[in-house]
């Protein structure tokens, strides 16, 4: 089946440090993939997302580069804020699955002044 | 901007309660979805709609149900609530038209507390 599997937390950072955060895939067919975000509080935001092999997503200085030889999407910022402190969500969509998300499990990220 | 709203942000219940949980989008979304997110888990999908009348199972929906009377609300119920349903409650909701079929629009959560 389909599954996203991204490193585990919980992730402490200083502001200003360099934060990358795994993720990888499996799946049948050629998957959209997402980051999403959940600040303290709040439900989950689109971040960026890529819908094929190259293509770079990138927002709020956050960027992420769909590898289809490695199946990953890592998501990385070279200078973190104490406002990126939050849980961030890799995730897919197939047409074939009617673009059901699959998730992986979320790492949280806390960022230090 | 999508809007996609909860009824409740907290909720606490007891045991054995019918709880309901609602939620609104006011995009004319055809696809809604209900997530429950569990520390180390992610989001698991219990159910989700294409349409009016139309409900699917997810991967976890032993213990709901859902409603979709109108196309902007979707109802998760619980028949009779039990503790191992406490958690957080996310909605979300999506369409097949445009160019973001793809990407699903969040809820802010309702986290709810089966005493």
């Amino acid at each position: 089946g389909n599954s996203v599997t991204q490193m585990e937390g919980p992730v402490t950072l200083s502001e200003e440090a360099f934060l990358t955060i795994n993720c990888t895939y499996t799946a049948t067919g050629y998957p959209s993939l997402f980051w999403y975000v959940q600040y303290p509080g709040e439900g989950l935001q689109l971040l960026l997302k890529a819908t094929k092999a190259d293509d770079k997503g990138s927002n709020k200085g956050f960027e992420a580069t769909y590898r289809k030889e490695t199946t990953s999407f890592h998501l990385e910022k070279g200078s973190v804020q104490v406002s990126d402190s939050a849980v961030y969500f890799c995730a897919l969509s197939l047409p074939s699955a009617l673009y059901k998300l699959s998730f992986g499990a979320g790492t949280t990220v806390t960022v230090r002044a | 901007d999508v809007k996609v709203t909860q009824s409740s942000r907290y909720l606490v219940k007891r045991t054995g309660e019918k709880v309901f949980l609602e939620c609104v989008q006011d995009m004319d979304h055809e696809n809604m979805f209900w997530y429950r997110q569990d520390p180390g888990l992610g989001l698991r999908l219990i159910y989700f709609s294409y349409d009016v009348k139309m409900k699917e199972k997810g991967d976890i929906p032993e213990g709901y149900s859902v409603s979709r009377e109108k196309k902007e609300r979707f109802s998760l119920i619980l028949e009779s609530a039990s503790t191992n349903q406490t958690s957080m409650y996310l909605c979300a909701s999506s369409s097949f038209r445009g160019p973001s079929t793809d990407t699903q629009y969040f809820g802010p959560g309702t986290r709810l507390t089966v005493l």
